[in-house]
């Protein structure tokens, strides 16, 4: 069973376009987050919720909107795209909000922009 | 703010090499400590990790120990196998946000 996973995996588009990556967990867990990792392989935060709630919003640009239907899922909405968002985007869940829990990672959505 | 610096990659072994990868951090508060592992084309999976000073990681014969006296978390291994390459990633978790905050990753090659 997949603990959190990502569609689609692979995601080639134009300059300009809009598009929605989706993520799913089926561990339970309470938080979820979203990653951009760049083409040098750092990866940073970008947004993180809890119970559905936006708790960390780590200034990025608001071309970018995550959506929490549920605990289960949360999706990023990119409108407007542009080269520099090119990069691999990693959906994450964790139990609870806290230090001290591991975070399980999705496969990863690598988004190229042309 | 919270930082990770990690050495410089890509690291290369022969097996059964010893492996060593520094870590440093700079943090506010008690951070819990990370390791994460992606091996090529994969997502992230938690390697080991220690919540509070002096305590150490483990887990498939990496090991590294939580030193709050040197903010340090070196990964080591006694004897690396060439499925061990992979991009290995320090990470932190600070301040009583879940979020983590990564080093630059360092590669490993193995080679046989």
């Amino acid at each position: 069973d997949t603990a959190v996973s990502q569609t689609p995996k692979y995601l080639v588009t134009q300059m300009g376009n809009d598009k929605s990556i989706k993520c799913e967990q089926n561990l339970g867990h309470d938080t979820m987050y979203w990653y951009k990792q760049d083409s040098k392989k750092f990866l940073k935060i970008m947004f993180s919720y809890n119970n559905k709630e936006l708790i960390i919003n780590e200034t990025v640009p608001n071309r970018f909107s995550p959506k929490s239907p549920d605990k289960a899922h949360l999706n990023l909405h990119i409108n407007s795209l542009e080269l520099g968002d090119s990069a691999v985007y990693f959906c994450a869940s964790s139990q609870e909000h806290s230090v001290s829990y591991e975070q399980y990672f999705g496969p990863g959505t690598r988004l190229t922009v042309t | 703010g919270n930082s990770v610096t990690q050495m410089e990659g890509p690291v290369t072994l022969s097996e059964e090499a010893f492996l060593t990868i520094n870590c440093t951090y700079t943090a506010t508060g008690y951070p819990s400590l990370f390791w994460y592992v992606q091996y090529p084309g994969e997502g992230l999976q938690l390697l080991l990790k220690a919540t509070k000073a002096d305590d150490k990681g483990s887990n498939k014969g990496f090991e590294a120990t939580y030193r709050k006296e040197t903010t340090s978390f070196h990964l080591e291994k006694g004897s690396v196998q060439v499925s061990d390459s992979a991009v290995y990633f320090c990470a932190l978790s600070a301040s009583g946000y879940s979020t983590l905050t990564f080093g630059k990753g360092t590669m490993l090659l193995v080679s046989p």
